[in-house]
């Protein structure tokens, strides 16, 4: 129990386009998710935390214009990284908290690898 | 800032011993810690959790909380070559946060 998976795993795309990136909790709800940034040999940093049905919650210094979040439903979150720039190339995680569920443990996607050329 | 240290390693451990990794946090308020394992290339898996002082054994791991030192460990009990990867500690700090602060992580390797 408790997957997360996240599409697509990789994609490569040309500087001033826009990716969105879905996660999905496949075989429980999820009523927060949450976004992460991972730079190589760096640790993740949270990004942002998503609620069904509001706005998402930023952390200081990502820009919630650029970085677009939606979480319609309690399966789905999507990430939307608009106008993207070779700085924006990372390792982007979502992972997902199982409502009601025992703790506050938080459930990974495998991720998704982000190439600005 | 909220913070969680790690010393980076690499951490060296012969096969069949046992490994053991430290964590420190700076955050007072913060109720639960997470150890988390990441092979190269992949998102982290979970290994254990911890929200109580003292000793939580999972299997062949072992993670202790000590809240007044601000310190969490994982011990590795008879380390195997499949246990080489990054281990990350992860807290989730007071004040109504949701999302974990993570360290940079401590590589670990077993020596065959």
């Amino acid at each position: 129990g408790a997957v997360v998976s996240q599409h697509p795993s990789w994609v490569i795309c040309k500087s001033g386009t826009s990716v969105k990136i879905e996660c999905r909790s496949l075989d429980f709800q999820a009523t927060t998710m949450f976004w992460y940034r991972q730079f190589p040999k760096q640790s993740l940093m949270l990004m942002a935390t998503s609620n069904e049905g509001s706005k998402a919650t930023y952390e200081q210094g990502v820009e919630k214009d650029k970085f677009l979040i939606n979480h319609a439903s309690l399966t789905l979150s999507t990430l939307t990284v608009t106008s993207a720039h070779p700085e924006d190339s990372s390792f982007y995680i979502c992972s997902a908290r199982v409502a009601g569920g025992p703790g506050e443990t938080q459930y990974f996607g495998p991720g998704t690898r982000l190439l600005v050329l | 800032q909220k913070e969680v240290e790690q010393n980076s390693g690499p951490l060296s451990v012969p096969e069949g011993a046992i490994a053991s990794l430290n964590c420190t946090y700076s955050d007072r308020g913060s109720q639960s810690f997470f150890w988390y394992r990441q092979y190269s290339g992949k998102s982290p898996e979970l290994i254990m959790s911890i929200y109580s002082n003292g000793d939580k054994e999972d299997g062949r791991f072992t993670a202790q909380l000590n809240k007044a030192s601000q310190y969490v460990s994982l011990l590795i009990r008879d380390s195997q070559p499949s246990d080489s990867a990054t281990y990350l500690c992860a807290v989730r700090p007071g004040g109504g946060a949701d999302g974990l602060t993570f360290g940079k992580g401590t590589h670990l390797i077993i020596q065959p």
